[in-house]
């Protein structure tokens, strides 16, 4: 079965503190691909990153940073230095024949 | 970069009305559409898959005679809520896929439109 689990509900961090959102997943697939959105409140999806099964080198975009270990499937996301505008719903998602299995989210709050 | 257009944004409707939601491709053709519902502080969580020319794959559990889906064109999918009901407020969001590139469907990119939020008194 497909499966993405975000076991934290909801983060509430101060600024410019850095936070860690954990993404665990589950596929019997080998190859596969998972993302991280953002929701921000007007309730649009915000695209963050894209990583294929085949490529675990992390990755590093501004104060951003995942960190895929097929050993543990896990694939976290972390923000550095948050900041207020950071506050928002984000998913992690799975990519199975073609549509995406999304976790149940994980809301942060970021407070000034 | 690729768009999708979802229109209206926003809807409210009395209680037995039918309302049509439209997701369109504004530069791709897009051969799939995905149709997600999300109830307030929920996942979004997958109704249908939409091909073009086809009849749509609904989902375990999703009611095909209450939500019509039409993909008469490679850039134009529609969702119609019919009879609706106060249960079926909530935030609908389409996706679409671009053609299969170089690996596979799992490797076309997914694109979103900015969902519809579906209110029914």
């Amino acid at each position: 079965a497909q499966k993405v689990t975000q076991a934290q509900t909801e983060i509430s961090v101060v600024e410019k503190e850095d936070v860690t959102l954990d993404c665990v997943y589950e596929t019997r697939d080998t190859t596969y691909y998972l993302f991280w959105y953002k929701q921000p409140p007007s309730g649009e999806l915000v695209f963050l990153i894209r990583r294929n099964s085949f490529d675990e080198q992390n990755e590093i975009s501004g104060r951003y940073s995942w960190n895929f270990q097929k050993s543990t499937s896990s694939f976290n996301f972390t923000i550095t230095a948050s900041q207020v505008v950071d506050s928002a719903v984000y998913f992690c998602a799975l990519k199975y024949t073609g549509k995406l299995i999304f976790g149940q989210g994980t809301t942060l709050q970021v407070k000034p | 970069g690729a768009v999708v257009s979802q229109h209206p944004s926003r809807v409210i409707c009395k209680s037995g009305t039918s309302v049509k939601i439209e997701c369109r491709s504004l530069d791709f053709q897009a051969t799939t559409m995905f149709w997600y519902r999300q109830f307030p502080k929920q996942s979004l969580m997958l109704m249908a898959t939409s091909n073009e020319g086809s009849k749509a794959t609904y989902e375990q559990g999703v009611e095909k005679d209450k939500f019509l889906i039409n993909h008469a064109s490679l850039t134009l999918s529609t969702l119609t809520v019919t009879s609706a009901h106060p249960e079926d407020s909530s935030f609908y969001i389409c996706s679409a896929r671009e053609m299969a590139q170089a690996g596979g469907l799992g490797n076309s990119p997914l694109h979103f439109g900015n969902g519809t939020r579906l209110t029914v008194t």
